[in-house]
């Protein structure tokens, strides 16, 4: 049983095209994020919602658009796909109040998002 | 402007020998510090976690070590085994800074039998 499922795994799509990434997690965490990896490898944090509620928004094209019917939902909608838009996108999520044994906010991600823009 | 860096793309080690993974971030507020491990096609999994009020953490195999000072902190593997092959994230955060955690680039750890 999935804790945090991501659909779809692989994405190929056209330049221009207007696409969706759906994150579910079943962990009752209050708090989800999308990350994107680029060529680079670098895991970039674009978006968090903590119940549902905007709390975290990096310098991201207003294309991507995320959404959170719920706090078991958070998904990713990607207008006028470019390029530049190739990469891994992985949903994650946390519960704010389920420290680590440090106290560090850990998170718990989903298995990527492989979206390739032609 | 990359606040956390992990300068080796990579690393090879010996079954049975220690691995050393490396860390270096630019920001004095990060007050926590997690290693993720990542296997291919799958997402990253938290491994070890550290507060910046300790300098150590220890589980099974695994010890993170903060050297708050030098801006510094590594992952020691012992022994290493062949299943440990995989990307490994250092990440820190900022607890007053709600929930960002940002990522290094990672390391690639080849455990070889």
């Amino acid at each position: 049983d999935t804790a945090v499922s991501q659909t779809p795994k692989y994405l190929v799509t056209q330049m221009g095209n207007d696409k969706s990434i759906k994150c579910e997690q079943n962990l009752g965490h209050d708090t989800m994020y999308w990350y994107k990896q680029d060529s680079k490898k670098f895991l970039k944090i674009m978006f968090s919602y903590n119940n549902k509620e905007l709390i975290i928004n990096e310098t991201v094209p207003n294309r991507f658009s995320p959404k959170s019917p719920d706090k078991a939902h958070l998904n990713l909608h990607i207008n006028s796909l470019e390029l530049g838009d190739s990469a891994v996108y992985f949903c994650a999520s946390s519960q704010a109040r389920d420290r680590g044994s440090s106290g560090a906010n850990v998170l718990t991600f989903g298995a990527g998002s492989r979206l390739t823009v032609l | 402007d990359q606040q956390v860096k992990q300068n080796s793309p990579s690393l090879s080690v010996q079954e049975g020998r220690i691995s050393i993974l490396n860390c270096d971030y630019t920001n004095s507020m990060f007050d926590y510090f997690l290693w993720y491990k990542k296997y291919p096609a799958e997402g990253p999994t938290f491994l070890i976690s550290i507060s910046s009020i300790k300098d150590k953490n220890e589980d099974g195999r695994f010890t993170v070590f903060l050297n708050k000072s030098a801006k510094h902190l590594s992952l020691h593997i012992v022994p290493s085994q062949p299943g440990d092959s995989a990307v490994y994230f250092c990440a820190a955060s900022v607890s007053a800074g709600g929930f960002k955690t940002i990522f290094g680039a990672g390391t690639r750890l080849f455990v070889k039998a």
